[in-house]
């Protein structure tokens, strides 16, 4: 089974803060994405990359930036942590046939 | 419009009973489907990948339809461990080489005694 690594599962960080939110997945995949959810606005794409060094913006970029510089690692940025990026962060490994495997998520609270 | 819609619910069923979920999507040239459910405060788990011939997974019925844009998930004497939100997906195509999926806001499901 593909496994997706979140490092931390309940962060706190202040306003202004730079926040580094990290992703490991162990089965060679190209495709790696990050999502944000909300309640009632359910999973909106951050960034996605589809190999090492390669990037695309997805639905809601703003206020973040990502890294891929090896293929099983991709990290999500936030550059100057505000209270409007409280939320849970979803890592994902395109899987092909089988869709996403997410990692167990990150829930950040901006204070 | 929203590119995936679903009914967000909350579905409340007697432990049993038979239910079913719709969703339809924007976008007639999107390529795959899927539901996955997802648990309160956990990640997203692929439950079952929909294909156009329709498919079955013990108690649960996919079921796709192209032609008016929607995907069902049918489920069979529910029981309470049904209990969660599930999420419509889509693929709408790839961007480059990545495919990427579109996710509904889910319906929650509440299966009670």
């Amino acid at each position: 089974d593909v496994k997706v690594t979140q490092s931390s599962r309940y962060l706190v960080k202040r306003t202004g803060e730079k926040v580094f939110l990290e992703c490991v997945q162990d089965m060679d995949h190209e495709n790696m994405f990050w999502y944000r959810q909300d309640p009632g606005l359910g999973l909106r794409l951050i960034y996605f990359s589809y190999d090492v060094k390669m990037k695309e913006k997805g639905d809601i970029p703003e206020g973040y930036s990502v890294s891929r510089e090896k293929k099983e690692r991709f990290s999500l940025i936030l550059e100057s942590a505000s209270t409007n990026q409280t939320s849970m962060y979803l890592c994902a490994s395109f899987t092909g046939n089988y869709g996403y495997t997410f990692g167990s998520g990150t829930r950040l609270t901006v204070v | 419009r929203k590119e995936v819609e679903q009914d967000p619910g909350p579905f409340n069923v007697p432990e049993g009973a038979t239910v079913a979920f719709n969703c339809t999507y924007s976008n007639s040239a999107s390529q795959s489907f899927f539901w996955y459910r997802q648990d309160c405060r956990k990640e997203p788990k692929l439950l079952m990948s929909v294909y156009s011939s329709g498919n079955e997974d013990g108690r649960f019925t996919a079921q796709l339809n192209r032609a008016s844009q929607y995907i069902s998930l049918l489920i069979r004497d529910s029981k309470l461990s049904d209990s969660a939100t599930y999420l419509c997906v889509v693929n709408m195509g790839s961007t480059g080489t990545a495919s990427k999926l579109t996710f509904g806001t889910g319906t929650r499901l509440q299966v009670t005694l």
